[in-house]
């Protein structure tokens, strides 16, 4: 098992620009949730599917930001346009249902400058 | 929405002391509660996850503890070591599916 699979590991783009974050579940896990931590605000969970159905998005802060996840195996995280208050690390995790812990991927560092 | 607490913020230990962390949180109805370690610029590893039906659970030299009706759990590390130097996240799932981190307790274990 390669674990939760995050690319790419370091992204560095200009402010405007679109950034597309991926992630690949652990397969069998349901449940996939995308977090941002930065030193000010710790985690924060942006949002969470469960079976490939969004279920709750409150945590996105703002239209620029929007995920999808067309099948058990994938998942983007897409900002457009990115600012540099984006700035941050954002880590994509999997569960396989509420009795069972999260894994964690190794995250991608977003730098828009 | 539950709120999770964690206290210090920040702890520094000699090399073979036995330490407690501590983790408070407001709704005691929860799924279970997962404590994770995040070294610097990396992502988080899974330590131990307590259902909500268990008082505690342990691995190697560790041990987390789960009191339910007084909202708390703790991470024991036993005999630490500067390889122990690092931050621990206490995450809690209440009757929705996500975890609630709380903000960490930065760990550093001098030689």
């Amino acid at each position: 098992d390669a674990g939760v699979i995050q690319s790419p590991r370091h992204e560095v783009t200009e402010m405007g620009q679109e950034v597309t974050l991926r992630c690949k579940p652990i397969s069998g896990h349901n449940s996939l949730f995308w977090y941002r931590q930065t030193m000010m605000r710790g985690l924060e969970l942006l949002i969470y599917f469960n079976n490939n159905v969004p279920i709750d998005d409150s945590g996105m802060p703002e239209d620029r930001f929007s995920a999808k996840m067309p099948n058990a195996s994938f998942s983007t995280l897409k900002i457009q346009p990115s600012e540099p208050r984006d700035s941050a690390v954002y880590f994509c995790a999997s569960s396989f249902g509420p009795n069972h812990g999260y894994t964690f991927g190794s995250g991608t560092r977003l730098t828009v400058v | 929405k539950q709120e999770v607490t964690q206290i210090p913020a920040a702890l520094s230990v000699p090399e073979g002391e036995n330490l407690v962390l501590n983790c408070s949180f407001t709704d005691s109805a929860i799924y279970n509660l997962q404590w994770f370690r995040q070294d610097p610029g990396k992502g988080l590893t899974s330590l131990l996850l307590i259902q909500s039906s268990q008082r505690e659970q342990t691995s190697g030299r560790l041990n987390a503890s789960l009191d339910k009706s007084s909202g708390r759990s703790t991470l024991y590390i036993a005999a630490s070591q500067p390889g122990d130097s690092a931050t621990y996240l206490c995450a809690v799932r209440p009757s929705s599916n996500q975890f609630y981190f709380g903000t960490g307790t930065s760990l550093t274990v001098i030689p």
